[in-house]
């Protein structure tokens, strides 16, 4: 039972353009949403994230909106830049209970 | 370098044999966790403790599987009489855990085990 889901496997943008990574989640529980980049052979790099408590955070050039009706999170990064080529996961927790539980990722290519 | 270190990076074993992966969490993170990734997938989560209380495992973590956090600082994972199906990176990620709040969890470069 994947309570986590990431359904784009991959993902191609443009450099300058803004690059939007979608992450679905079944468990109401949830109340606590990360997002993490991994390059090859690293471990992954917590980026951005949120409480169910809000709708939006913003960091820089990522942006984390959170839509709790529709179970729905989305990481957007603006402008894209070569550097931001890796895989980025999707994670949640519910309070109380910190593991992770992760999607299986979205690779992230930036065309120069 | 103040982040998680994890030792070795790689490791390649054959069937039956056991294997032990250690782990350093960053210096004042009170929470370490193990995680396990699979080609393919996200981590998931195997075990974790709150200084050398061991919390809560993972049905995943079947009775091959050990994992100690001695004096809560350093941690080790054992993989007793390994099969084929245990190859995975193995990561390490610890958290500062601060009551009534979450805790983001920074995560080690891995140990990735192949297993002949």
């Amino acid at each position: 039972d994947q309570q986590v889901k990431q359904n784009s496997p991959s993902l191609s943008v443009q450099e300058g353009r803004i690059s939007i990574l979608n992450c679905d989640y079944t468990n109401s529980m949830f109340d606590y949403f990360l997002w993490y980049k991994k390059y090859p052979a690293e471990g992954p790099t917590f980026l951005i994230s949120i409480s169910s408590i809000k709708d939006k955070n913003e960091d820089g050039r990522f942006t984390v909106f959170l839509n709790k009706s529709a179970k729905h999170l989305s990481l957007h990064i603006v402008p894209s830049q070569p550097g931001d080529s890796a895989v980025y996961f999707c994670a949640a927790s519910d309070f109380g209970n910190e593991k992770l539980t992760f999607g299986t990722g979205t690779r992230l290519t930036i065309i120069p | 370098d103040t982040g998680v270190s994890q030792d070795p990076r790689h490791k390649i074993t054959k069937r039956g044999q056991n294997v032990t992966f250690r782990c350093d969490p960053i210096s004042e993170h009170n929470r370490l966790y193990w995680y396990r990734q699979t080609l393919g997938q996200g981590p998931e989560f195997l075990t974790y403790f709150q200084n050398e209380a061991q919390l809560e495992k993972s049905r995943l973590l079947s009775d091959r599987f050990s994992a100690e956090r001695p004096k809560g600082s350093f941690s080790t994972l054992e993989i007793q009489r390994t099969e084929q199906g245990d190859s995975a990176m193995y990561l390490c990620a610890s958290s500062l855990m601060i009551r009534d709040s979450h805790n983001e969890q920074f995560f080690g470069p891995g140990t990735r085990l192949t297993v002949l």
